[in-house]
């Protein structure tokens, strides 16, 4: 199967601090993985695409100097959170893309952002 | 954000019934897809769908890609209460490979 991991999988921060959450791709290499956020109780909202090796595309709306995004390498996205507020405090989920003969996402198990 | 419409918003069963959903877009999609997710979890894959009419079955999961490319409904057969948890649709265009998400579906299973 497809693995995706997160870490960290929660964070406590304080407010200004800057929070790095890193999203790995497992058992497969992923030129494309995405950016979510969730709120409790509701759906998953894309905040970027992040692309391996060129610049993330962020969906309207979110400040991409807020939410830095950088993919590296075919296995690794990471998403920084900049001086983080408690506004910003919400469940951030990545995902990666396989490609092949079918084009699906794998999810990661979440990270858990708390700012005090 | 877009997402799609998907109905019931939640539901209590008895354990062992079957359970029905269904999710509507406006627009046509290329590729249907199902997951549920736990609390505190990311969602996890179950069935995906990639030909209008196409029906895919996944152990007591069965699911369908309408023939209009406009909708999708998933059931799960027999339910039990490891079956708790949210369901999600998505579908996506190819070429763009951004999801857009149903609004959730909350099943509770009593025992």
């Amino acid at each position: 199967g497809a693995v995706v991991s997160q870490h960290p999988s929660w964070v406590i921060c304080k407010s200004g601090t800057s929070v790095k959450i890193e999203c790995r791709s497992l058992d497969f290499q992923a030129t494309t993985m995405f950016w979510y956020r969730q709120f409790p109780k509701q759906s998953l909202m894309l905040m970027a695409t992040s692309n391996e090796g060129s610049k993330a595309t962020y969906e309207q709306g979110v400040e991409k100097d807020k939410f830095l995004i950088n993919h590296a390498s075919l296995t690794l996205s990471t998403l920084t959170v900049t001086s983080a507020h408690p506004e910003d405090s919400s469940f951030y989920i990545c995902s990666a893309l396989r490609t092949g003969s079918t084009d699906t996402q794998y999810f990661g198990p979440g990270t858990r952002l708390t700012v005090l | 954000g877009q997402q799609l419409n998907q109905s019931p918003q939640s539901m209590f069963i008895q354990e062992g019934e079957d359970v029905s959903m269904n999710c509507t877009s406006s627009s046509i999609f290329n590729t249907w897809l199902w997951y549920k997710q736990d609390p505190g979890e990311g969602p996890v894959l179950l069935i995906a769908l990639y030909k209008a009419g196409e029906l895919t079955s996944n152990g007591r999961l069965t699911a369908q890609f309408g023939i209009t490319r406009k909708d999708s409904f998933l059931n799960i057969s027999a339910s039990i209460p490891s079956d708790v948890g949210i369901y999600f649709c998505a579908g996506f265009t190819s070429g763009t490979y951004k999801y857009i998400f149903g609004t959730g579906t909350r099943l509770k299973v009593l025992a």
